[in-house]
């Protein structure tokens, strides 16, 4: 059983089109996350979500809206892709986010190419 | 403004010998650091983790120290194996900051 888990694993558009990333964790935590690691192996938090509401917002392009129907899912919708947001983007979750401690658990990742 | 920092892209090791793998930081308000372990085409997974308020976590051959004063970690593997052959990243939290700050990784190899 994967713990946590995204589709797809790739994804290969065209810039300007409009894309999703969907990702569900098995653990049941209570705190989401997404990252991006760009082509420089940054990996940088964008959103965090806890129990279904937004607490960690970093500057991210308002194209990136994060939606979390439920506790266990966490979907990433792009607008508009840009060549720029090619990169990998990893899905996590962890018990709760109180502090800053709890372990984060990684999904395989979803590797965006935007041409 | 990079508060992590893996200043060794790679490092290659004789199996059997041991690993050392450094990390720098700049916020001296984060009071927790830990190592994640990345194989190719695989998400970041947890190796081990330290407070601020000790200077050294061990768990089996993974041993990780922290110098507060240099604002400087290291994680030792002993012995190192070829399993271990993967991209370690270091991580920070803390200073008022729920979220993680990764470094940018130090691809170790371990040779047979």
């Amino acid at each position: 059983d994967t713990a946590v888990s995204q589709t797809p694993k790739y994804l290969v558009t065209q810039m300007g089109n409009d894309k999703s990333i969907k990702c569900e964790q098995n653990l049941g935590h209570d705190t989401m996350y997404w990252y991006k690691q760009d082509s420089k192996k940054f990996l940088k938090i964008m959103f965090s979500y806890n129990n279904k509401e937004l607490i960690i917002n970093e500057t991210v392009p308002n194209r990136f809206s994060p939606k979390s129907p439920d506790k266990a899912h966490l979907n990433l919708h792009i607008n508009s892709l840009e060549l720029g947001d090619s990169a990998v983007y990893f899905c996590a979750s962890s018990q709760d986010w109180v502090g800053g401690t709890d372990t984060q658990y990684f999904g395989p990742g979803t590797r965006l190419t935007v041409l | 403004d990079q508060q992590v920092k893996q200043n060794s892209p790679s490092l290659s090791v004789q199996e059997g010998r041991i690993s050392i793998l450094n990390c720098d930081y700049t916020n001296s308000m984060f009071d927790y650091f830990l190592w994640y372990k990345k194989y190719p085409a695989e998400g970041p997974t947890f190796l081990i983790s330290i407070s601020s308020i000790k200077d050294k976590n061990e768990d089996g051959r993974f041993t990780v120290f922290l110098n507060k004063s240099a604002k400087h970690l290291s994680l030792h593997i002993v012995p190192s194996q070829p399993g271990d052959s993967a991209v370690y990243f270091c991580a920070a939290s803390g200073g008022g900051t729920y979220k993680y700050i990764f470094g940018t990784g130090t691809r170790l190899k371990v040779l047979a």
